[in-house]
């Protein structure tokens, strides 16, 4: 079983969708929680971090379940320039470690 | 955020050779980290840059092949020996602060012919 494990997307959605990604861990002693955003030849960019009780950045709402070793991504109103990967990221250890990058969903909003 | 630079942004180099990436942050960082990145697959991390000792290493990459530097806080390098064509990727540096989030430089687009 892969460490970090997302939809395969690619999700093709309009305009003004609402969308949600889903992600899971294998590793139940995982520290923190992440997505990131690829675009395409650029670098991942981090979007949010993810706490236990769920937090929302304008659009993005971003959950975390530990029980169930699960973390969402909930994009409302979409923009084409919401079009990228999103990078489900988990870090395995306490503290500054190397992070570990699930393969990403890939989004397209069409207008 | 920390700001991170790396040089070169892109090259193409010939089997057997070496490169080496530099990676520099605008500021003093605690952690930096060596990724790779194959064309459709997601990142997949190479090693951890220690600062004044030697890189720890990710199952499957070896100090011979990518000898890794951190001389002091903000500034790294990771080289690619005796390239091959399997070898082709973007290589990205990482850093962090206190904090558990890190933050990627540019990539280093690799051709190995």
């Amino acid at each position: 079983r892969k460490e970090v494990e997302q939809d395969p997307g690619p999700f093709n959605v309009p305009e003004g969708a609402t969308v949600a990604f889903n992600c899971t861990y294998s590793n139940s002693a995982s520290q923190s929680f992440f997505w990131y955003r690829q675009d395409c030849r650029k670098e991942p960019k981090l979007l949010m971090s993810v706490y236990s009780s769920g937090n929302e950045d304008g659009r993005f709402t971003a959950q975390l379940n530990r029980a169930s070793q699960y973390i969402s991504l909930l994009i409302r109103d979409s923009k084409l320039s919401d079009s990228a990967t999103y990078l489900c990221v988990v870090n395995r250890r306490s503290g500054n470690t190397p992070l570990v990058f699930g393969k990403g969903t890939r989004l397209s909003v069409i207008a | 955020s920390a700001v991170i630079s790396q040089k070169p942004s892109r090259d193409i180099c010939q089997r057997g050779t070496s490169l080496t990436i530099q990676c520099q942050v605008d500021s003093q960082v605690t952690m930096m980290f060596w990724y790779r990145q194959q064309p459709g697959q997601s990142l997949t991390l190479i090693a951890t840059a220690n600062q004044g000792s030697e890189a720890t290493y990710e199952s499957g990459f070896v100090i011979d092949k990518f000898p890794i530097s951190r001389p002091n806080l903000t500034f790294s390098t990771l080289t690619v020996s005796n390239m091959s064509p399997e070898d082709s990727s973007i290589y990205l540096c990482s850093a962090a602060r206190f904090s558990y989030e890190q933050y990627f430089g540019p990539g280093t687009r690799l051709t190995v012919t």
